[in-house]
């Protein structure tokens, strides 16, 4: 079983719509982080959160960390061309270890 | 300034032959991690550096994988008797210290034919 399951795994839409991808687990952590990979690229950060209950915005694009720190969503508004991607949330594996846990991804394709 | 580049960018090769995928970390980033990404996967941790040391290798699938960072920059994976399960993309990520933020170079595709 993946430690984080994403979902859905793969989700094509219309330049304009709004979309919410989520990352779950039944563990508790004490951050968690979301990247987006495009192909033939490697991963890039986009936020890290920390606190229960947390939201942060980068322009269109709102993370929040559930209460209980189990789980995130990420909510494209507005979605673009240029969001196109695989959508990634990672975790630091148990304490005291820098051992990052990356989710199945989020396969995103945004159509002009 | 420049990023984390992995050479080579692919690599196809013949089942049993021993192949070496090399990272240069961004400069001064003390630590380095190597994944492995299989097609519609994300990233497998395989090995984690602090300075030269592997402070964790748990990622490592067998006694087949082996990884050194000799001079605490540059870093090579090198796999032994490859098998075709070995196929797919490796990554390579630096960072100013261990849980910092991670730095991934493009990958290296490799293929086992």
């Amino acid at each position: 079983t993946q430690l984080l399951e994403q979902s859905p795994q793969f989700l094509s839409i219309q330049e304009g719509e709004n979309l919410t991808v989520y990352c779950n687990s039944s563990s508790v952590f004490s951050s968690l982080q979301w990247y987006r990979q495009e192909p033939g690229e490697g991963p890039v950060l986009l936020v890290t959160v920390v606190t229960g209950g947390e939201v942060k915005k980068l322009k269109r694009l709102t993370f929040q960390f559930g209460d209980a720190r189990k789980d995130s969503s990420l909510h494209i508004t507005a979605a673009q061309p240029g969001d196109t991607g695989l959508y990634l949330c990672a975790v630091l594996g148990r304490s005291g270890t820098y051992k990052y846990i990356f989710g199945t991804g989020t396969r995103l394709k945004v159509l002009a | 300034g420049a990023g984390v580049s992995q050479t080579p960018s692919n690599k196809v090769t013949e089942k049993g032959k021993y192949v070496e995928l090399r990272c240069d970390p961004i400069s001064g980033h003390t630590a380095l991690y190597w994944y492995r990404q299989s097609l519609g996967q994300g990233p497998e941790f395989l090995i984690y550096f602090q300075g030269t040391g592997a402070a964790d290798d748990s990622g490592l699938p067998n006694d087949r994988f082996f990884a050194v960072r000799p001079e605490g920059s540059v870093s090579t994976l090198k796999i032994q008797r490859t098998e075709r399960g070995d196929s797919a993309v490796y990554l390579c990520a630096s960072s100013r210290q261990g849980a910092g933020e991670q730095y991934f170079g493009p990958g290296t595709r490799l293929t086992v034919t």
